[in-house]
């Protein structure tokens, strides 16, 4: 059973650009949700895809999008990158409906934004 | 979504208890108290859930009175490597998480 995998690692881009990041699901997964952590804070919801769809959405602008694939893998997208985009971005795989709170996390891919 | 309050920091020592509350005042019937651990540059992990009186794993004890209104996670004999932030979670799916509990353990 393979875990959570997140790539790349780290991640410079210019303010105004676009990144792509992205995760591979725990074995069995359906569901993956994104959160982003800025640096002495907990992580916040960004959104959660279950079944290819986005099933539910924090506080982000539209800008942030994102996708979910066949296999459960997912991809996050941010256009027009900001400074304040700058933080750790999480991504957690779960099983939806039984046990749904019970979610394993990646090691985060760390952007910054000059 | 219900909102927690829990310590900013918390201090120990090698091989004691530590006992961290965590505050829900507002808690739903349907919600779960989930508690998560974080290493710095890492991404939190699942540690334990409960929805009402004790439960117990081999790394934690999470202590839920019946109001439900607060919750206790208590971790046995702790050593440096439990130095972490801990997070109280409330709800399902969508986790919210606050600005956790930051452990420090000393020896």
């Amino acid at each position: 059973e393979t875990g959570v995998t997140q790539s790349p690692t780290h991640l410079i881009k210019t303010r105004g650009q676009q990144v792509t990041l992205r995760c591979s699901s725990q074995s069995g997964h359906n569901t993956v949700s994104w959160y982003q952590q800025a640096l002495g804070q907990g992580p916040q919801f960004i959104f959660q895809y279950y079944r290819e769809e986005e099933n539910g959405r924090g506080n982000f602008p539209p800008r942030f999008s994102g996708l979910q694939f066949p296999n459960y893998s997912s991809e996050l997208n941010v256009n027009a990158l900001e400074l304040d985009d700058s933080a750790l971005y999480l991504c957690a795989s779960s099983l939806q409906g039984l046990r749904s709170y019970e979610q394993y996390f990646g090691p985060g891919t760390r952007l910054t934004v000059t | 979504l219900a909102k927690t309050t829990q310590p900013i920091s918390m201090d120990s020592y090698e091989g004691q208890e530590v006992n961290i509350t965590c505050s829900h005042n507002n808690i739903a019937t349907n919600d779960y108290i989930t508690w998560y651990q974080q290493f710095p540059s890492q991404g939190p992990r699942f540690i334990i859930q409960g929805y009402k009186t004790k439960v117990t794993n081999e790394v934690a004890s999470l202590f839920i009175p019946a109001d439900r209104k607060s919750s206790t996670l208590s971790l046995p004999r702790v050593s440096l490597s439990d130095t972490a932030v801990y997070y109280c979670l409330v709800g399902e799916s969508r986790l919210i998480f606050g600005t956790g509990t930051r452990l420090q353990v000393f020896p």
